[in-house]
């Protein structure tokens, strides 16, 4: 079992829909989670960033983090074409001193339809 | 664009070659990170230094090897290249040692082994 399961999609959605994308997470361990979007395998763009449980926002994305339920959701409201992309979880944590490397989700891929 | 410079973007060599892959964190950032990712693996941590020190291991095959100069710009060394190699790699940097920090991405190295 992977550290972090996310569905690969497809997802396609018409222009001003509300995404929804989802990863859950097998490590209690981890404190930090992000999300990337990554064009046409460009580098991976950091879209949102939360530490422990909760809801963070920005402009149209929306990050929620359930660390009781090991779940993390990335909300995209009034989506654009622009949009389109592949969407990235990532976590990373650890006891003390240790190193921070990320562990992703394998990526949702999502088209917004014009 | 992120900061964080790396060369070549391209590379296409033989197998059983030898190929250096270099990377430029953003500046003032000490630490690197090197990402393997592929089709069938997804995005994979590999290795980390932090101010020219390695700092943790990922998935990281006895055939690479790299290096964080004093100037901070790190080098992935991948040798006796074989077919499944091929993959995109990329680096990114963080300011930090420690948990909290947030990795941002260079636009990656595509290399191909045939």
């Amino acid at each position: 079992q992977k550290e972090v399961e996310q569905d690969p999609g497809p997802l396609s959605v018409p222009e001003g829909a509300i995404v929804s994308l989802n990863c859950t997470y097998s490590n209690s361990a981890f404190q930090y989670f992000m999300w990337y979007r990554q064009y046409s395998r460009k580098g991976p763009e950091l879209l949102m960033y939360t530490y422990s449980s909760g809801n963070k926002e920005d402009g149209r994305f929306t990050a929620q983090v359930d660390k009781s339920s090991k779940y993390i959701s990335l909300f995209i409201r009034d989506s654009q074409p622009s949009d389109s992309a592949t969407y990235l979880c990532a976590t990373s944590g650890g006891s003390s001193g240790s190193a921070r490397q990320l562990t992703f989700g394998s990526g949702t891929q999502l088209t917004v339809l014009p | 664009d992120s900061g964080v410079t790396q060369t070549p973007k391209h590379l296409i060599t033989a197998t059983g070659q030898r190929v250096t892959l270099r990377c430029s964190p953003r500046s003032g950032d000490l630490s690197v990170y090197w990402y393997q990712q592929s089709l069938d693996q997804g995005l994979q941590f590999l290795i980390q230094y932090y101010n020219g020190e390695e700092r943790a291991k990922g998935n990281i095959l006895e055939r690479f090897s790299a290096q964080q100069f004093p100037d901070l710009h790190s080098e992935l060394n991948l040798s006796s290249l074989e077919l499944g190699d091929s993959a995109l790699y990329f680096c990114a940097s963080s300011g930090h040692q420690r948990g909290g920090d947030t990795q941002y991405f260079g636009p990656g190295t595509r290399l191909t082994v045939l």
